[in-house]
């Protein structure tokens, strides 16, 4: 297991469109996180996974992002009708244990024009 | 609310110049405090975790050390390898479920 993929790496995308980017987590992780980061800042909680279960979803989430973890494995998250506030690094995370350090990925960079 | 306060923004060090980053916090009900590298364009990396006051790791020229209020990374003697920004963070437990609150960063820049 190489840590964790995600896919696409860069996403360009015209304002409006809707956009999947996918996260596949170290395999025996049952803990799943999505995290947004701009520049300059540190990554912002967007939603947390438990197996299948989608547990936590941030407030600052509006319902234009839905994320879902099918079988307890990959996980997608996708953002409808983009707006350029979209715009950032989406990271996906995976860990086995409640309070060890997460395992991040490389992050998709979207961008909105 | 939880809050993480990173100081500072920017560091630039001379090769060989020791020197702290400062990591601050007001949470209720500490679970953790971590802390990652994170090179441009990529995820952050796990470099230690702290769960108590008093309580110090260390890693290569990394030693990260917890207070009841702030946490520092000491860097000993660093090389350009270790250029990057550097991100605190701390859980706690919120409507049952653990959160993990992030800081903005130090970015450290080691000049050979």
């Amino acid at each position: 297991d190489t840590g964790v993929s995600q896919d696409p790496r860069h996403k360009i995308t015209k304002r409006g469109q809707n956009v999947t980017f996918r996260c596949d987590p170290i395999s025996e992780h049952n803990r799943l996180y999505w995290y947004r980061q701009t520049l300059g800042q540190g990554p912002e909680f967007l939603t947390y996974f438990q197996n299948e279960a989608q547990l936590e979803k941030s407030r600052l989430l509006s319902d234009r992002f839905s994320a879902e973890r099918p079988k307890g494995s990959f996980s997608t998250l996708e953002i409808q009708r983009t707006e350029q506030g979209d715009s950032a690094m989406y990271l996906c995370a995976s860990s086995s244990t409640e309070n060890y350090g997460y395992t991040f990925g490389s992050g998709t960079r979207l961008t909105v024009v | 609310e939880d809050q993480v306060t990173q100081s500072p923004e920017a560091l630039r060090l001379q090769e060989g110049e020791s020197s702290s980053l400062n990591c601050s916090y007001t949470v209720s009900g500490l679970r953790g405090l971590f802390w990652y590298r994170q090179d441009p364009g990529k995820g952050p990396e796990f470099l230690f975790t702290l769960y108590s006051a008093g309580e110090e790791k260390e890693k290569e020229r990394l030693k990260a050390t917890l207070t009841k209020k702030e946490s520092f990374l000491h860097i000993t003697a660093p090389k350009p390898e270790d250029s990057a920004t550097y991100l605190c963070a701390v859980t706690s437990y919120s409507g049952g479920y653990q959160k993990v609150t992030f800081g903005t960063g130090t970015k450290l820049q080691v000049i050979p």
